[in-house]
């Protein structure tokens, strides 16, 4: 059983275009993430969701938008598509509480993003 | 300073070496601390958390200094399937459902 997924797994799309990535987690979590990996391989966060309210939003332009339906799902617009864009966007989980074992967070395969 | 900072590496070491990571972060205040594992074009993967007494996981053992905030990954008798990037992971906030803040990895080479 897959923990956390995400669709689509690439995504090849012209600048200016609208995109959107969906993220789901079946861990019955209550927090979920937004994770962008430039091609430096650095992992940053860009949005944390905890019971399917916004509590983290980092620096990120508001070309961005995280939508989540309920807690399991959390998905991710990007308007007007810049080469810049073009990253690894990971979705991740976790039980939302302090702790070890509940701090840990579990990543879907990630999102290969390519604005040409 | 870095909120948390690694050397990038690569480590190139023989099958059956000991190597070890080092990692420092910035966030006196910080309580958890975690070493990930992240393969070629793979998701980061927990390896395993670390502790304050230190904690060893069959050949890792992870250590934890609080005074100079460094936080220590050593792999004994390294195999081929070690090779991976291992990200070092602190959550500086000591709340929950924050963001955990990401090194930027450090490589690991295992050759036969």
């Amino acid at each position: 059983d897959t923990a956390v997924s995400q669709t689509p797994k690439y995504l090849v799309t012209q600048m200016g275009n609208d995109k959107s990535i969906k993220c789901e987690q079946n861990l019955g979590h209550d927090t979920m993430y937004w994770y962008k990996q430039d091609s430096k391989k650095f992992l940053k966060i860009m949005f944390s969701y905890n019971n399917k309210e916004l509590i983290i939003n980092e620096t990120v332009p508001n070309r961005f938008s995280p939508k989540s339906p309920d807690k399991a799902h959390l998905n991710l617009h990007i308007n007007s598509l810049e080469l810049g864009d073009s990253a690894v966007y990971f979705c991740a989980s976790s039980q939302g509480r302090l702790g070890p074992q509940q701090e840990t967070q579990y990543f879907g395969p990630g999102t290969r993003l390519l604005v040409l | 300073r870095k909120e948390v900072e690694q050397d990038p590496g690569p480590f190139n070491v023989p099958e059956g070496a000991t190597v070890a990571f080092n990692c420092t972060y910035s966030n006196s205040a910080s309580q958890s601390f975690f070493w990930y594992r992240q393969d070629c074009r793979k998701e980061p993967k927990l390896l395993m958390s670390v502790y304050s007494s230190g904690n060893e996981d069959g050949r890792f053992t992870a250590q934890l200094n609080r005074a100079s905030q460094y936080i220590s990954l050593l792999i004994r008798d390294s195999k081929l399937s070690d090779s991976a990037t291992y990200l070092c992971v602190v959550n500086p906030y000591n709340q929950a459902g924050t963001a955990l803040i990401f090194g930027k990895g450090t490589t690991l080479s295992v050759s036969s």
